[in-house]
C-alpha cells in the first residue's frame, strides 16, 4: 500500500488561510469517508483534528476544516495563529488488508 | 482522563528481539481496537498493526508482517507489540494509539511514545 502524497511543506502569515492536501487513489481516500487529520508538534504525540472527512473532535477549533474531492482530501486552516505551526498528517482507511494509509506530511509554517 | 503509557524502547542488535507494551487507564480498554504507529526519526508517521477489541481482528503492515506480533491483555489494561527479526529501517518511536468507537474509527488519543533504535 502506498503513502498518501502531501507537501512536504506549506506557510501562510499569521490570520491568512492555508490548504493541505491528500492524494490517494480509487482504493482509499476516493472510496472511503474515512480520511482523518492529524496535528503533530516537534516531540509531541500526534493529535487528532479532523475525521470522516470533515468532523472536528470537541475542543479542536473551527478554524480547522476538511473536505474531500475524488482520490483527494483537503485540510484547510483559517485564521492562522502562531500555534498552527507544525506537522500536519493525513490518514485514509484502506479497506481490511491494510485498513490504514499515511500521507507523508506536511510542515506548516507560520511566518 | 485517558493515559496511553508507553515503555519497553531501547537499543537493540540487528536481528534481535523487543516487547513494546502501552498501559492504558482512564476508558474501558476492552471495548477499543488499539494500534501501533511508528515514526523514524525525522519522518514521517507510519501505521504499523491494529486489534480489535476482542482480538478477532488483527492485521500487519507489510512491512513487519512475518516479524512482528500484536496482542493485549484486557485485566492488564495493556496493549504489547513483540518485535523480531528487528533491522535499521524499524528504529523508530514506537505510539500505541487508541481508536475511537465506531466500525471504523480514527486514532482518537495516543501515547508519547518509546524509542526503538535497532543498531550494532
Amino acid at each position: 500500500q502506498s503513502a498518501l502524497s502531501q507537501p512536504p511543506s506549506a506557510s501562510g502569515s499569521p490570520g491568512q488561510s492555508v490548504t493541505i492536501s491528500c492524494t490517494g487513489t480509487s482504493s482509499d481516500v476516493g472510496d472511503y469517508d474515512f480520511v482523518s487529520w492529524y496535528q503533530q508538534h516537534p516531540g509531541k504525540a500526534p493529535k487528532l483534528i479532523i475525521f470522516e472527512v470533515n468532523k472536528r473532535p470537541s475542543g479542536v477549533p473551527d478554524r480547522f476544516s476538511g473536505s474531500k474531492s475524488g482520490n483527494t482530501a483537503s485540510l484547510t486552516v483559517s485564521g492562522l495563529q502562531a500555534e498552527d505551526e507544525a506537522g500536519y498528517y493525513c490518514t485514509s482507511y484502506a479497506g481490511n488488508n491494510i485498513p490504514w494509509v499515511f500521507g507523508g506530511g506536511t510542515k506548516l509554517t507560520v511566518l | 482522563e485517558v493515559q496511553l503509557v508507553e515503555s519497553g524502547g531501547g537499543l537493540v542488535k540487528p536481528g534481535g528481539s523487543l516487547r513494546l507494551s502501552c498501559a492504558a487507564s482512564g476508558f474501558s480498554f476492552s471495548s477499543h481496537s488499539m494500534n501501533w504507529v511508528r515514526q523514524a526519526p525525522g519522518k514521517g508517521l507510519q501505521w504499523v498493526s491494529s486489534i480489535s477489541s476482542s482480538r478477532t481482528y488483527i492485521y500487519y503492515a507489510d512491512s513487519v508482517k512475518g516479524r512482528f506480533t500484536i496482542s493485549r491483555d484486557h485485566a492488564k489494561n495493556s496493549l504489547y507489540l513483540q518485535m523480531n527479526s528487528l533491522r535499521a529501517e524499524d528504529t523508530a518511536v514506537y505510539y500505541c494509539a487508541r481508536d475511537a468507537i465506531g466500525v471504523i474509527a480514527p486514532f482518537d488519543y495516543w501515547g508519547q511514545g518509546t524509542l526503538v533504535t535497532v543498531s550494532s
